[in-house]
């Protein structure tokens, strides 16, 4: 069974970039498609973006300007970098497999709380 | 961006009862659908994918239905292990989105 675990500070200062690493548990990260989701307290799910083995990404666009993903299949690892931040952006921050027939979000990591915080 | 909308937001069941819950696309977005549970302070659970199709070791309880832009997740028999909030999302292009999430609470 895929696991997968993300990793990173709970706490980030406004307007600096947050980074969060997720580490997959075994080769599978050369397939499929990694995406990274977030929910803020009591909210909704919103989806920041994917990104392949190959590295090609897909980002949301209302945080486009502020996403950075990169994978390193070497280390089953890929990476989120979300820059400029406010307070908006605290939340539990998920990473998630996206899977075969019909790309669901099958496997997730326990998600890590980001607070933005001065 | 396809807008997926959620109804109810939330509703109160009894155990035993049947519950529907509908999710509605702004598009047509085929049989690209999915339903996740979610418990408080939980992570997501994948329940069903492509519209009807139920995960390994979900209940039987647990159905899916629709395409085009009109779906429904149906428990047949709530149990008391149900109570979670509920969400679609789509996976016919990006960027994905999720509805809004459905509450089942205790009646």
């Amino acid at each position: 069974q895929v696991q997968l675990q993300e990793s990173g500070p709970g706490l980030v200062k406004p307007s600096e970039t947050l980074s969060l690493t997720c580490t997959v548990s075994d080769d599978s990260i050369s397939s499929y498609f990694w995406s990274w989701i977030r929910q803020p307290a009591g909210k909704g799910l919103e989806w920041i973006g994917r990104i392949s083995k190959s590295g090609s990404t897909n980002y949301n666009p209302s945080l486009k300007s502020r996403v950075t993903m990169s994978v390193d299949t070497s280390k089953n690892v890929f990476s989120l970098n979300l820059s400029s931040l406010t307070a908006a952006d605290t939340a539990v921050y998920y990473c998630a497999r996206e899977g075969p027939s019909s790309r669901p979000l099958d496997y997730w990591g326990q998600g890590t709380l980001v607070t933005v915080s001065s | 961006d396809i807008q997926m909308t959620q109804s109810p937001s939330s509703l109160s069941a009894s155990v035993g009862d049947r519950v529907t819950i509908t999710c509605r696309a702004s598009q047509s977005i085929s049989t690209y659908l999915i339903w996740y549970q979610q418990k408080p302070g939980k992570v997501p659970k994948l329940l069903i994918y492509a519209a009807s199709s139920l995960q390994s070791g979900v209940p039987s309880r647990f159905s899916g239905s629709g395409s085009g832009t009109d779906f429904t997740l149906t428990i047949s028999s709530l149990q008391v292990e149900d109570f979670a909030t509920y969400y679609c999302q789509q996976s016919y292009s990006t960027p994905r989105t999720f509805g809004q999430g459905t509450r089942v609470e205790i009646k």
